[in-house]
């Protein structure tokens, strides 16, 4: 199925810094989903962005709904250790009932 | 707080058997999902509902996977028989409505299964 382009496909950084990732499709979307997964959970929502150009924030983590509406970025400021997961993100388009998945930011953040 | 149950979150069981994955989406929410994770494949949509009834299990081998609502509370996957190539995590994920700023998909823990 179709899946949304996800840089970097995985990072490894130090404790402390900040971290950028990004999602872009061929396709508009209504809204962008950021989600984080543990190992043996399930994906849990992070942020959930429904304007173009919209900037929200849940704690260190921001995320961005592109202006042209096929993009979107996730930053986390000030990493820690519990900061390492799969980052995915996810495309909705109004009216329909799929959503489009990244392939996911693996994350691993050294003490 | 509301969230998405599963159970179970661990099964395994040898081929030929079945297997049934139950999911209590979130109360009020009248989407439900079903999907696969494995490494190769990401996630694939296997079945969706809308106030219970199924509106697209396309995603679904038709001929071993079955999927239902019987009521708002309780949606059922169901493989029979199993085979290895089954052996994935199931998701189960609610939405309170396709519209607006209530698309919000929220997932449940999963279930880890392994076919032998």
């Amino acid at each position: 199925g179709q899946q949304l382009n996800q840089s970097p496909q995985s990072m490894f950084i130090q404790e402390g810094e900040d971290v950028s990732m990004n999602c872009t499709s061929s396709s508009i979307f209504n809204t962008w989903l950021w989600y984080k997964q543990d190992p043996g959970e399930g994906p849990v929502l992070l942020i959930a962005l429904y304007k173009a150009g919209e900037l929200t924030s849940n704690g260190r983590l921001t995320a961005q709904f592109g202006i042209t509406r096929k993009d979107s970025f996730l930053n986390i400021s000030a990493s820690i250790p519990s900061d390492v997961g799969i980052y995915f993100c996810a495309g909705h388009t109004s009216g329909t009932y799929k959503y489009i998945f990244g392939t996911g930011t693996r994350l691993k953040v050294l003490a | 707080d509301a969230r998405v149950t599963q159970t179970p979150r661990h099964k395994v069981t040898e081929m030929g058997q079945e297997v049934t994955m139950r999911c209590q989406p979130i109360l009020g929410h009248n989407t439900v999902f079903w999907y696969r994770q494995t490494m190769m494949q990401g996630l694939e949509l296997l079945a969706y509902f809308r106030n219970r009834a199924p509106l697209d299990d396309s995603g679904m081998p038709k001929d071993r996977f079955s999927a239902e609502m019987p009521d708002a509370t309780l949606a059922t996957l169901k493989i029979q028989p199993s085979e290895p190539r089954d052996s994935a995590v199931y998701f189960c994920a609610s939405v309170l409505r396709l519209a607006g700023t209530y698309n919000e998909q929220f997932f449940g823990p999963g279930t880890r299964l392994t076919v032998l």
